[in-house]
């Protein structure tokens, strides 16, 4: 168990529609980071935010957002949704310095019909 | 652009005997290096990491090797178990500050240990 938690675990919905990943970081970790994994490709990295603020974007598309709450929960919003958008989500977290590891969550997988 | 490769999608390995998992990259501003391991239906699991100022790291039967004249890692395990059959994720950092950090990530190698 990573101690990161991520609801749902799964989620079926349909084009056009919004979703919101929920994502709870390891008690301490001050960074919560969002990456994507489609059929068979590696991890693409999403957004980080550290402490409520966003540090560091990827390969993020417009239609999607992210933000961390005061108690440091993430979500992350996708909208208008695509069927290219089926994927893995997962939620990472770590202590902000240092070379520290990431730890991942179980992720949630989405599958848009 | 792939800036982390894993060339090679999968490995069979006997019980007993050592796995090595390789691992490139083209990115000279990497600094830090991660290898995780993915069962079906769980999130990567961090197994073992490595700075760019060293060469070697071990940790029980994992040791990460790495090669930056030749930008390259990779990981042995010693002796490998069954339980070891997973997907092993090569990961760089790049972008890093005290607060912001973002790893990039090779599209894996499936490892089958038999028996």
């Amino acid at each position: 168990d990573s101690g990161v938690t991520q609801t749902p675990k799964h989620l079926i919905t349909a084009t056009g529609q919004r979703v919101t990943l929920r994502c709870s970081p390891r008690s301490g970790d001050l960074s919560v980071y969002w990456y994507q994994q489609s059929l068979d490709q590696g991890l693409q990295f999403l957004i980080q935010y550290y402490n409520g603020e966003e540090r560091a974007k990827g390969n993020i598309l417009e239609r999607f957002s992210a933000q961390q709450f005061p108690d440091l929960h993430s979500e992350l919003n996708l909208s208008s949704l695509e069927l290219g958008d089926s994927a893995l989500y997962f939620c990472a977290s770590s202590a902000a310095l240092g070379n520290q590891p990431q730890h991942f969550g179980d992720g949630t997988r989405l599958s848009i019909l | 652009d792939q800036q982390v490769k894993q060339n090679s999608p999968s490995l069979s390995v006997q019980e007993g005997r050592i796995s090595i998992l390789n691992c490139d990259y083209t990115n000279s501003m990497f600094d830090y290096f991660l290898w995780y391991k993915k069962y079906p239906a769980e999130g990567p699991t961090f197994l073992i990491s490595i700075s760019s100022i060293k060469d070697k790291n071990e940790d029980g039967r994992f040791t990460v090797f790495l090669n930056k004249s030749a930008k390259h890692l990779s990981l042995h395990i010693v002796p490998s178990q069954p339980g070891d059959s997973a997907v092993y994720f090569c990961a760089a950092r790049g972008l890093n500050t005290c607060t912001a950090s973002k790893l990039t990530f090779g599209t894996g190698t499936r490892l089958q240990v038999t028996l």
